[in-house]
């Protein structure tokens, strides 16, 4: 079965700190993809990021990084400096290497505040 | 612009009714999906469909029909049996690749659909 945890429920930073959202994942497949969506209040998801399970370099886009660690089951979200239009709900999804099937996890609300 | 529309944004319905959810994209894409969203909560696949004419349910398609007759279009009804239809519905596509090659999924903006 796929699990994807995201345990931070809602986080709350002040304009400019720096803030890391966890995303750990269960799989028994040895391929497999991870993704990053961003669910502003508008409501529809913006995608982020894919990651596929053979590339564990991590990744840098901007203000966003991504730390991606096979070893602990892992794939991390930075966002540095961050700003208040990064306010949203922020989502980790896992999906197997057939189908099109996508597990997403709980989503963590962040509020960055002026 | 190419992308995914959602219609309505909001939508009511009394308790037995039948309901239809509008999604309509022109991405070219060949996978559709549609997913629930209950606050707090991720979202949950319905039902997807791969190909024209094909559809499969996902993890809680009980109360819930679609069809796909055209490639751009995946209504999807909300029936009197669904116990508690009142959530946020999202619509979504990708390319579908071969086996072994996953893309990401596009998004609608949603249709918050509430019983009243």
């Amino acid at each position: 079965a796929q699990k994807v945890t995201q345990a931070q429920t809602e986080i709350s930073v002040v304009e400019k700190e720096d803030v890391t959202l966890d995303c750990v994942y269960e799989t028994r497949d040895t391929t497999y993809y991870l993704f990053w969506y961003k669910q502003p209040p508008s409501g529809e998801l913006v995608f982020l990021i894919r990651r596929n399970s053979f590339d564990e370099q991590n990744e840098i886009s901007g203000r966003y990084s991504w730390n991606f660690q096979k070893s602990t089951s892992s794939f991390n979200f930075t966002i540095t400096a961050s700003q208040v239009v990064d306010s949203a709900v922020y989502f980790c999804a896992l999906s197997p290497p057939y189908g099109q099937n996508f597990v997403f996890g709980p989503g963590t609300r962040l509020s960055v505040l002026p | 612009d190419g992308g995914i529309t959602q219609s309505p944004k909001y939508l009511f319905r009394k308790e037995g009714q039948n309901v239809t959810l509008s999604c309509e994209q022109n991405l070219n894409h060949d996978a559709m999906y549609w997913y629930r969203q209950d606050p707090g909560q991720g979202l949950r696949l319905i039902y997807y469909s791969q190909i024209v004419n094909d559809f499969q349910k996902g993890d809680i398609a009980e109360g819930y029909s679609v069809s796909r007759e055209k490639k751009e279009s995946f209504p999807l009804t909300v029936t009197s049996a669904q116990k508690n239809p009142t959530a946020f519905y999202l619509c979504a596509s990708s390319i579908d690749r071969p086996r072994g090659q996953v893309t990401e999924a596009f998004f609608g903006q949603g249709t918050r659909l509430t019983v009243v």
